[in-house]
């Protein structure tokens, strides 16, 4: 079976403060591990996905996730965020037959 | 990313009623995916196909249906709303790869 638990429903942080997001995941099936965002009043975008080979992946809007096998984590890092990054954050996992499965979300309020 | 189109943007409608919502992108993909969201439960899947002749029951299809009238348009159908179906719906779409999802905007849709 595959889960996703985001540990921290809301972050509050300073602009230009770095930034870490947690994700952890239980999987049976090979790992294929993805981040996305959604702005408020849109759809969900791709931020990042780790799908084989180096364990940290860069994404868009300077966002980076490091995928660690032994504590099934997969937590999303920026060094100093911006305003325009408020937004809700998930974290997902690809399971059998490409079914993708989505953490609660954690909702990032970067204040200036 | 107009690729997936959602109709209607938002709709209220009242307990008992039947509503479609639908689907339809233009990005060739062969799959497509319902997905609700719910505040602090994050996605969660109703339905998804494969291909027309191929669709799948998701974690809380109960009270859901759809159709795959063409590779290009997927449509969700409440029979008989009830207000605990009141929440955001997410159409989504992936490559045969399945390595990522690509989102509609949503529907916001309100049972009275």
């Amino acid at each position: 079976a595959q889960s996703v638990t985001q540990l921290d429903s809301q972050v509050p942080v300073f602009e230009e403060a770095p930034v870490e997001l947690r994700c952890n995941y239980s999987s049976s099936v090979s790992v294929y591990l993805f981040w996305y965002v959604q702005y408020p009043n849109q759809g969900l975008q791709l931020l990042l996905k780790y799908l084989s080979g180096s364990t940290l992946v860069k994404g868009i809007n300077g966002f980076e996730a490091e995928f660690n096998k032994s504590q099934t984590s997969f937590h999303l890092r920026k060094p100093s965020v911006h305003i325009s990054d408020t937004a809700e954050y998930f974290c997902a996992v690809r399971g059998n037959f490409n079914k993708f499965y989505f953490g609660s979300g954690t909702k990032l309020n970067v204040k200036p | 990313d107009a690729d997936v189109t959602q109709t209607p943007r938002n709709r209220i409608t009242k307990t008992g009623k039947r509503i479609m919502l639908e689907c339809s992108q233009t990005k060739g993909h062969d799959r497509m995916y319902w997905y609700r969201q719910d505040p602090g439960l994050g996605l969660r899947l109703i339905y998804y196909s494969f291909d027309v002749k191929d669709i799948n029951k998701g974690e809380i299809s109960d009270g859901y249906s759809v159709s795959r009238q063409a590779q290009a348009k997927f449509s969700l159908s409440l029979e008989s709303a009830i207000p605990n179906q009141t929440a955001l719906y997410f159409c989504a779409t992936s490559e045969r790869t399945g390595l990522h999802l690509h989102f509609g905007n949503g529907t916001r849709l309100t049972v009275t």
